[in-house]
């Protein structure tokens, strides 16, 4: 079992309102991701962080924003939710293991988000 | 531009059988490619990594060859067992962050 926990698991809310997405990670892991995927999709990257008060876009426009205050915390915010916001968030973390990059990722549960 | 494709039709394989995902990558090839597996509303599970200069990677039931002429990696699953159904997720390394396939299901029938 990774150690990477996201909540909520599910959120519906209405247009306009503001959401805060958690994940948080306890393996001391520097770098942290964002992702988005809609069913039988792949995954896009919307956000990464390589260290505490490191954080960039990925390749996918997002309107929300995040934060790296702390090396186990990652939380992704949206300050006025649409429906094309509609979609699973997934929170992702990598480390290293004997000074290597592993290149694996480990995941959260997700936090599936609708809008209406 | 660098892409991952995957077969975006289901896999019916019956259980005991050997199956086998293939993903097919464009352009140049990645310095590694990752599988994962993903259940229906879960984050992905890692599986194997195979580097650009390796042929094959194990991980007991499971194999991953990596072909640089065919631009493809292979993933096979063998003995399949009904707890092998999933969807399987393709991957590969460039520069920052992963480019993914969108992930072929596999059904194992009992």
């Amino acid at each position: 079992e990774a150690d990477i926990y996201q909540t909520p698991r599910y959120l519906v809310i209405g247009t306009g309102k503001k959401i805060t997405l958690e994940c948080s990670q306890t393996m001391g892991h520097d770098k942290m991701y964002w992702y988005q995927q809609d069913p039988g999709m792949e995954l896009h990257l919307i956000h990464y962080s390589y260290g505490v008060n490191s954080t960039e876009k990925g390749d996918l426009s997002s309107e929300s924003t995040v934060s790296r205050i702390r090396t186990e915390h990652f939380p992704l915010t949206l300050e006025s939710a649409r429906p094309s916001h509609t979609s699973q968030y997934l929170c992702a973390s990598s480390g290293t293991s004997g000074g290597w990059d592993t290149g694996e990722l480990f995941f959260g549960e997700g936090s599936r988000l609708t809008v209406l | 531009s660098q892409k991952i494709e995957q077969n975006s039709e289901a896999l019916n394989i019956q259980e005991g059988k050997t199956a086998t995902l293939t993903c097919n990558y464009t352009n140049y090839s990645p310095a590694y490619l990752q599988w994962y597996r993903q259940d229906p509303g879960r984050g992905p599970v890692f599986l194997l990594l195979i580097r650009e200069n390796e042929k094959e990677k194990r991980k007991e039931r499971l194999k991953v060859t990596f072909d640089t002429t065919l631009k493809q990696s292979l993933f096979h699953i063998t003995a399949s067992q009904p707890a092998d159904s999933a969807t399987y997720l393709c991957a590969r390394g460039s520069n920052y962050q992963l480019i993914w396939g969108a992930g072929t299901k596999l059904i194992i029938k009992p």
